[in-house]
């Protein structure tokens, strides 16, 4: 079965400095990749996703993911951290399925906390 | 676009009782609904995949009879927690999709607590 891993469940950084969110998976064929913020008591915002083609993706808000297929992972990053991006960070994998993906599993989640 | 909106956003009722939540696809026909649960500091777990006019499918270990869901029009799914126990009290998401190769856009979820 996939499987979505999020290493990292709270990171705290300083306002300005930069962001990397890792996330692996565990599947055969490259599944459909996305990552989502949520903030307290509120549902998913998408940040960005992965199906084909350029391997680095842009995403709302600065943020920018890598896909390697070499080491199944999918990290999030962001030059510079505002504040306002203190929140639960989520990766999500879909396996493929006639022309889509069936159904999405989520990793456990990093929680980001942005020192002043 | 692409906006989702589930009711309520929270929840109370007495153990024993049902209660129904909604989701709707504001601005698209979505012909797949999926429903989450998420508990505390947790991440999601998805409980079923709503989609429209058909049987909704459970993922292993939610309970169908408890939690009844119905996906009767191409911009609404419901789920009704049956006969409510204070361990049902949680957090539930909805998410609908346009097509299934596009992403998943999530309602603000809603908190349901069993006294």
């Amino acid at each position: 079965a996939q499987s979505v891993t999020q290493p990292d469940i709270h990171i705290t950084v300083s306002e300005g400095a930069s962001l990397e969110l890792r996330c692996n998976y565990s599947y055969g064929a490259t599944p459909y990749l996305f990552w989502y913020v949520q903030s307290p008591g509120q549902g998913l915002q998408l940040l960005l996703k992965y199906f084909s083609g350029d391997t680095l993706v842009q995403g709302i808000k600065g943020f920018e993911a890598e896909f390697k297929r070499s080491q199944s992972s999918f990290n999030l990053r962001k030059p510079s951290v505002h504040w306002s991006d203190a929140a639960e960070y989520f990766c999500a994998v879909g396996e493929p399925f006639s022309g889509g993906y069936n159904k999405l599993i989520f990793g456990a989640g990093t929680r980001l906390a942005v020192h002043p | 676009g692409a906006v989702v909106s589930q009711h309520p956003s929270w929840v109370i009722c007495k153990s024993g009782t049902s209660v129904k939540i909604e989701c709707r696809s504001l601005d698209f026909q979505a012909t797949t609904m999926f429903w989450y649960r998420q508990f505390p500091k947790q991440s999601l777990m998805l409980m079923a995949t709503s989609n429209e006019g058909s049987k909704a499918t459970y993922e292993q270990g939610v309970e169908k009879d408890k939690f009844l869901i119905n996906h009767a029009s191409l911009t609404l799914s419901t789920l009704t927690v049956t006969s409510a126990h204070p361990e049902d009290s949680s957090f539930y998401i909805c998410s609908a999709r346009v097509s299934e190769d596009s992403p998943l856009h999530f309602g603000n979820g809603t908190r349901l607590t069993v006294t």
